[in-house]
């Protein structure tokens, strides 16, 4: 079975801090990863992967990941938080071995303050 | 741009009513999706089909079925609605493997 843990209910940050939230996973075989955003009262909107290659990978709207095979990690960074950014966050992880079938964490909500 | 709709925003129904939740999709996908949103939850899949008329279980199919007629459209039933059903319903479509799933705006369902 497959697992996915953001252990953050939410996270707060100053406008033009970086900012972190936190996901690791658990998988059988090579895991593939993804985040999510939910705007309020919209549908979730992709930002980005990690399927294979380099480690860190570059997603919409100025968001990173970084892809830690030995710590069973993909957290999503940003250098300079917006209060634009403020959402709930969603990681997502698959593998070879579940095809299509993500399986999302509980979601972390990201609170950007002026 | 790529779209995918949900038939209704909000729902009410009563328990006990056959429910019927639609999606379709303009993306010509092969898989398409239905998860519930719950607080705290996540996104839970309950059913998923990758090709018309085919149809895999998710993590949480009991009380749901689901219809893939044509390419386009996925439909989710509540046979007989209860009120732990209550929740947000979001669908949701891919291409190929490992792809990135596009969300419709879900519906927000509750159960009196």
């Amino acid at each position: 079975a497959q697992s996915v843990a953001q252990p953050e209910d939410q996270v707060n940050v100053a406008e033009g801090n970086p900012l972190t939230v936190k996901c690791t996973y658990s998988v059988s075989g090579n895991p593939y990863l993804f985040w999510y955003v939910q705007y309020p009262n919209r549908g979730l909107q992709f930002l980005l992967k990690y399927i294979t290659g380099d480690n860190l990978v570059k997603g919409s709207y100025g968001f990173e990941a970084e892809f830690n095979k030995s710590q069973t990690s993909f957290h999503l960074k940003k250098p300079s938080a917006l209060v634009s950014d403020s959402a709930l966050y969603f990681c997502a992880v698959t593998s070879n071995n579940a095809g299509n079938m993500l399986t999302f964490g509980g979601g972390t909500r990201l609170m950007v303050k002026p | 741009d790529v779209k995918v709709t949900q038939s209704s925003r909000y729902l009410v129904k009563r328990t006990g009513e056959k429910v019927f939740l639609e999606c379709v999709q303009d993306m010509d996908h092969e898989n398409m999706f239905w998860y519930r949103q719950d607080p705290g939850l996540g996104l839970r899949l309950i059913y998923f089909s990758y090709d018309v008329k085919m149809k895999e279980k998710g993590d949480i199919p009991e009380g749901y079925s689901v219809s893939r007629e044509k390419k386009e459209r996925f439909s989710l039933i509540l046979e007989s609605a209860s009120t732990n059903q209550t929740s947000m319903y979001l669908c949701a479509s891919s291409g190929g493997y490992y792809n990135e799933q596009f969300f419709g705006p879900g519906t927000r369902l509750t159960v009196l």
